[in-house]
């Protein structure tokens, strides 16, 4: 069965703690691997999509990278305003996602 | 959240009544999907559609029914709501699932309780 394991499920960081949240999958025909940022009351906002084991991509304090079996958001040096769920997601043909349970993620000033 | 509207907001049900959630997307996208967020439970898919006149289910279709007679429109039917109903429901539409522009945009989310 296709699945999608986020840990933990909750993370507390004092501003400037950086820290790594954990994706693992086990799927068939990976199309795509998302990371997305909720905010309360809000819809998921895209932040990356890795293809490959290997791959990276950044944006501002954030770092995804991809092996074959996980995935990882590195936080780095992370701002009260980083304060969000974090979501990933397997991509599978029709853009069919097959979501994780999500971490929420609270830094502190 | 580039382009993709949904409609309305808020919604509160009746067991038993029917009513649609809008969803519309302006960027041209062939794919577009609904989900529904529930505590505990991540987001789940409910149908999806690769471009207009092709639709499918995804993981959690029954009590819902979708139709894509535009590229522009998805929306989503509630045919006899249920309080099992009560969720957050977001709307998602990407350009193409192949490596090149793979960004899949959500809408803000319908709310909506079913009494």
């Amino acid at each position: 069965e296709d699945q999608v394991t986020q840990s933990p499920e909750a993370l507390r960081l004092q501003e400037g703690e950086s820290s790594s949240l954990n994706c693992s999958y086990t799927v068939s025909g990976l199309r795509g691997l998302f990371w997305y940022r909720q905010d309360p009351g809000k819809g998921p906002e895209f932040l990356f999509t890795l293809y490959s084991a290997g791959e990276e991509k950044e944006k501002e304090r954030l770092k995804a990278t991809l092996t074959k079996k996980e995935s990882f958001l590195h936080i780095t040096a992370p701002k009260p305003e980083d304060s969000a769920t974090y979501l990933c997601a397997w991509g599978a043909a029709g853009n069919k996602l097959t979501f994780g349970g999500g971490t929420r993620v609270l830094v502190k000033p | 959240n580039a382009g993709v509207t949904q409609t309305p907001k808020f919604q509160v049900l009746k067991t038993g009544q029917s009513m649609t959630l809008q969803c519309a997307q302006d960027m041209n996208h062939e794919y577009m999907s609904w989900y529904r967020q529930d505590p505990g439970m991540g987001l789940r898919l409910i149908h999806y559609s690769v471009g207009a006149g092709i639709t499918d289910q995804g993981e959690v279709p029954n009590g819902y029914n979708v139709s894509r007679s535009t590229t522009e429109d998805f929306p989503l039917r509630l045919l006899s709501a249920a309080p099992s109903q009560t969720s957050v429901y977001f709307c998602a539409s990407s350009r193409t699932d192949r490596h090149s522009g793979n960004t899949i945009y959500f809408g803000e989310g319908s709310w909506l309780t079913v009494v």
